[in-house]
């Protein structure tokens, strides 16, 4: 069936570090993919989003690129701030559902 | 931007009653709304699809009798939890939009049976 397998979190680290998050899935055709990000207290919200493979999604310094080969969609910054703390969900789109992974909480320090 | 307001954020009963979370979308209507379920360490899980005006849509494995969903206005839709046991303890998260690029999510109810 269709699945999303995120890393177990939580990633902590300090301000300006190299940020990544991986996610594989696995599903039949070629669905769409996404990363929604939920900050303390707020509900999920689309960071961005990729829709055929090799497509980069980006956004507020964040990039995905969408791996077929590599069945994968791992999240990435340069350089995180502490305002970057949250849990981050993968997801994938199929017919009219999403499935999410288990989400990453990503715990940044000055 | 549009928001989608989930209340209570925590709820803590005991065990064989009944608990209400509402979910709201306060400047769009919405005739379709999502419930969502997390198991600590596992994947936010599909429960079941609200239909304004009509019966919801659940999930195979997902107790429709013990999870109620009613979708009476184009702004709100209720999950009861029925008779909740402590295996019910998780955390439920709605949803309301158009399309994945256009879903809002609410904060989540942290739900706690005694």
């Amino acid at each position: 069936g269709n699945s999303v397998t995120q890393m177990e979190g939580p990633v902590t680290l300090s301000e300006e570090a190299f940020l990544t998050i991986n996610c594989t899935y696995t599903a039949t055709g070629y669905p769409s993919l996404f990363w929604y990000v939920q900050y303390p207290g707020e509900g999920l919200q689309l960071l961005l989003k990729a829709t055929k493979a090799d497509d980069k999604g980006s956004n507020k310094g964040f990039e995905a690129t969408y791996r077929k080969e590599t069945t994968s969609f791992h999240l990435e910054k340069g350089s995180v701030q502490v305002s970057d703390s949250a849990v981050y969900f993968c997801a994938l789109s199929k017919t009219d559902k999403l499935i999410f992974g288990t989400g990453t909480r990503l715990q940044v320090f000055p | 931007g549009a928001v989608v307001s989930q209340h209570p954020s925590w709820v803590i009963c005991k065990s064989g009653t009944s608990v209400k979370i509402e979910c709201r979308s306060l400047d769009f209507q919405a005739t379709t709304m999502f419930w969502y379920r997390q198991f600590p360490k596992q994947s936010l899980m599909l429960m079941a699809t609200s239909n304004e005006g009509s019966k919801a849509t659940y999930e195979q494995g997902v107790e429709k009798d013990k999870f109620l969903i009613n979708h009476a206005s184009l702004t709100l839709s209720t999950l009861t939890v029925t008779s909740a046991h402590p295996e019910d303890s998780s955390f439920y998260i709605c949803s309301a939009g158009r399309g994945f690029e256009k879903l809002f999510f609410g904060s989540g109810t942290q739900l706690s049976v005694l």
